[in-house]
C-alpha cells in the first residue's frame, strides 16, 4: 500500500480481554516502531523492529505487552489481560535507511471498559 | 536519556498571521534530527519539517521555518500567513541514530477565521 495501516482503527474491549493490534509498514521499509499516545500526551515509544527480531523493546510497560514480526513486514501488537489503563491510541510507523523519517500510520484508539 | 519539553500546551493565532511554537531538548549527542510533527484529529502524524544537527542552516519548507540554536538546545517552529487547515495537535520530536523518536507533550494550535 501506499502508507503504514492500521487495524483495526477503533476497539473496544473488557478489562481482562485479550487484544490484538496490527500494522502493515510501507513496503520495503525494514525498520517498524510502535508508540502509544495517552490523552493529551505526545507518543511514547514502546518496541522497534529491524527486520524480524525487536532491537529495542525497552518500551513495553510490562509483561502483558508483546510483539512480533515474524515475516519482516506486518507486525501485531498484543495485550493480555487488558486494563482501563491500557486504554491510548497505538500508533505505528515505518521507516527505511537512513532511518532520519518515520511514517505514521493512523493509529488505533484503543478503550478498555 | 534524551528530553523534549514543548512549554506551550495550547495556541491561538487570528487567520493569516504568524505564530511561534517553542521547544527545548536535551542530549549528550552531536549529531542527530530534530522534528516537527502536525497531528490533526484524523490521528496521523504528518511531518512538517526536519533539521538535521549538524547544519547550521535553519529548514524551511514553504510557510513553515526552524530557528534552530543548536547551543541553547531550542528548536522553534514558525508558521507563516497561518491557514485554517494548520489547527492540529504540533509535537516537537528528536531521534539520535536509528533509534526511537522522543516527542514532546504537544502544543493544541487554533487557527481563528
Amino acid at each position: 500500500g501506499a502508507g503504514v495501516s492500521q487495524t483495526p482503527s477503533n476497539k473496544v474491549t473488557e478489562k481482562g480481554k485479550y487484544v490484538e493490534l496490527r500494522c502493515d509498514p510501507i513496503s520495503g521499509h525494514t525498520a517498524l516502531y510502535w508508540y502509544r499516545q495517552s490523552l493529551g500526551q505526545g507518543p511514547e515509544f514502546l518496541i522497534y523492529f529491524q527486520g524480524t527480531g525487536a532491537a529495542d523493546d525497552s518500551g513495553l510497560p510490562n509483561d502483558r505487552f508483546f510483539a512480533v514480526r515474524p515475516e519482516g513486514s506486518v507486525s501485531t501488537l498484543k495485550i493480555q489481560r487488558t486494563e482501563r489503563g491500557d486504554s491510548a491510541v497505538y500508533l505505528c510507523a515505518s521507516s527505511s535507511p537512513p532511518y532520519t523519517e518515520a511514517f505514521f500510520g493512523q493509529g488505533t484508539r484503543l478503550t478498555v471498559v | 536519556a534524551q528530553t523534549v519539553t514543548q512549554s506551550q500546551p495550547e495556541m491561538s493565532v487570528q487567520e493569516a498571521e504568524t505564530v511561534t511554537l517553542s521547544c527545548t531538548y536535551d542530549t549528550s549527542e552531536s549529531n542527530y534530527y530534530l522534528f516537527w510533527y502536525k497531528q490533526p484529529p484524523s490521528r496521523q502524524m504528518i511531518l512538517v519539517i526536519r533539521q538535521e544537527a549538524y547544519k547550521q542552516q535553519n529548514a524551511t519548507e514553504n510557510r513553515f521555518s526552524v530557528n534552530f540554536q543548536k547551543a541553547a538546545k531550542s528548536f522553534s517552529l514558525k508558521i507563516s500567513d497561518s491557514q485554517l487547515g494548520d489547527t492540529a495537535m504540533y509535537f516537537c520530536a528528536f531521534i539520535f541514530g536509528n533509534e526511537k523518536l522522543t516527542f514532546g507533550t504537544g502544543t493544541r494550535l487554533t487557527i481563528i477565521p
